[in-house]
Parts: C-alpha cells; structure tokens; sequence
C-alpha cells in the first residue's frame, strides 16, 4: 500500500543546530507539504512543493527551507534551530482527488 | 485568502448523545471542505470530503457533514458518541482539487463520557 512516512519520530537538538526532517511518499504525487502544529494554533503551513525544483513558502516559512530533487522526498531543514520551533511537525502529500493524506508525524524539541 | 473557523476548542458529550462539531469557511470561490480526525500521538485521518456534489456527505464511523452555502458552514456530526471518538478534529478548507495546500481551523477537542 501507498504510505508517506516521517523520520525520525522524535528528535532532541539544541538551539543553533542544523536539522533535518525527512518526509518520504510512496503515492507518486506531485504536490507535497510541511505543516507544525501548535496547541491553539492548529495546523500551520510552512513550506510546500509543486513538483521537482517546485519549492514555495507558507504561512510559517520564517528559519525554515526545503529542497525537492525527486517526487518522493520532500525534506524539511531548519537551518539554526530556536525554541521556538519546539513543535509537531506533519509532511503530507496531495493527489488528483483534494484531499491530503498525512504522515505521523515529528515531534521536535529544541533545547 | 480562505480561513476557517471552528466554532469551541472542546467539545464535550456523553456517551450515545449526539456530537455536533461546528466549522465555517470563507472563500472566494466554490470550495472543497474536509473534516480530519487526530487521535493521541498520531496523524491526521480523513473523515469525509465535500466536492461540490451532494451536499450531505457521510464519512467513516458514521460521521457525516452538510454544506450549507447560505450559512458558510459545513458541520460535523454524528448521531450517537462513541468512546472511541474521542479525539481532535479538523476542519480544512481549499479552493479546488488541484494543487492548493488545505487550510485548517484550530481544531476541535471532543471528549466522551461514559
């Protein structure tokens, strides 16, 4: 079956660190996104992607990037880690038919 | 620019009664409105979608929603609460089927009591 996955599932790092989240789907969809979610704050959208090369800025896109050099992969950097990026962060992929379908998510801490 | 609002951060029932999660929407253009389900340290899960064909739509575990264009609103409901409903629900909005990221409301808590 089609899946999108997230790793790691927890991640630890301290405040000026680079970071990583990886985001990888196996629906063959174009279009692919990064949301946190925040308590009070619901889902919020930082960055999303089109398609290879496609990269465009959400609602959040402040200390963050991404890169898409395959279909598959959407990959999440903050490239100084601060506290306040403290938060559950959500990859999805979206298809023909509107809806998106999740991964489980990252839960990342910065101390 | 769309927006959502979920009317009540949490929303709590007894067991059997009926659940009402409320949700309006603004948008420009005819919209496509979803409601997600998350339970405890899990993603997001699709309830039931609206596309502009009819305008009752019946999701899994007996969910179901209205789009009413008059009132801007597409509530969620479900005659008889489970225990195993209880979780945090979204209501998300977007402007067509295609590439649009979906925007989501701040999410509604519902609780069970038995």
């Amino acid at each position: 079956d089609a899946e999108i996955t997230q790793s790691p599932r927890h991640k630890i790092t301290e405040t000026g660190r680079q970071v990583t989240l990886a985001c990888h789907q196996t629906w063959n969809h174009n279009n692919m996104f990064w949301y946190r979610q925040d308590l009070g704050h619901g889902l919020r959208l930082i960055h999303y992607s089109y398609g290879v090369q496609d990269t465009n800025k959400g609602e959040v896109s402040d200390g963050y990037s991404v890169s898409r050099s395959n279909t598959e992969d959407l990959p999440l950097t903050l490239e100084s880690a601060a506290s306040s990026q403290t938060s559950v962060y959500f990859c999805a992929s979206k298809g023909d038919t509107g809806e998106q379908y999740f991964g489980p998510g990252t839960r990342l801490t910065v101390t | 620019a769309q927006s959502v609002t979920q009317l009540g951060s949490h929303v709590s029932v007894s067991e059997g009664a009926l659940v009402l999660l409320r949700c309006n929407y603004s948008s420009s253009v005819p919209p496509y409105l979803f409601w997600y389900v998350q339970y405890p340290n899990q993603g997001l899960q699709l309830l039931l979608k609206y596309t502009s064909a009819a305008t009752l739509v019946k999701g899994i575990n007996d969910f179901e929603a209205e789009f009413k264009k008059s009132e801007t609103s597409f509530h969620l409901t479900k005659p008889s609460a489970h225990m195993s409903d209880a979780a945090e629900y979204f209501c998300a909005v977007s402007e067509n089927s295609g590439n649009t990221p979906l925007v989501f409301g701040k999410g509604t808590r519902l609780s069970v009591i038995a």
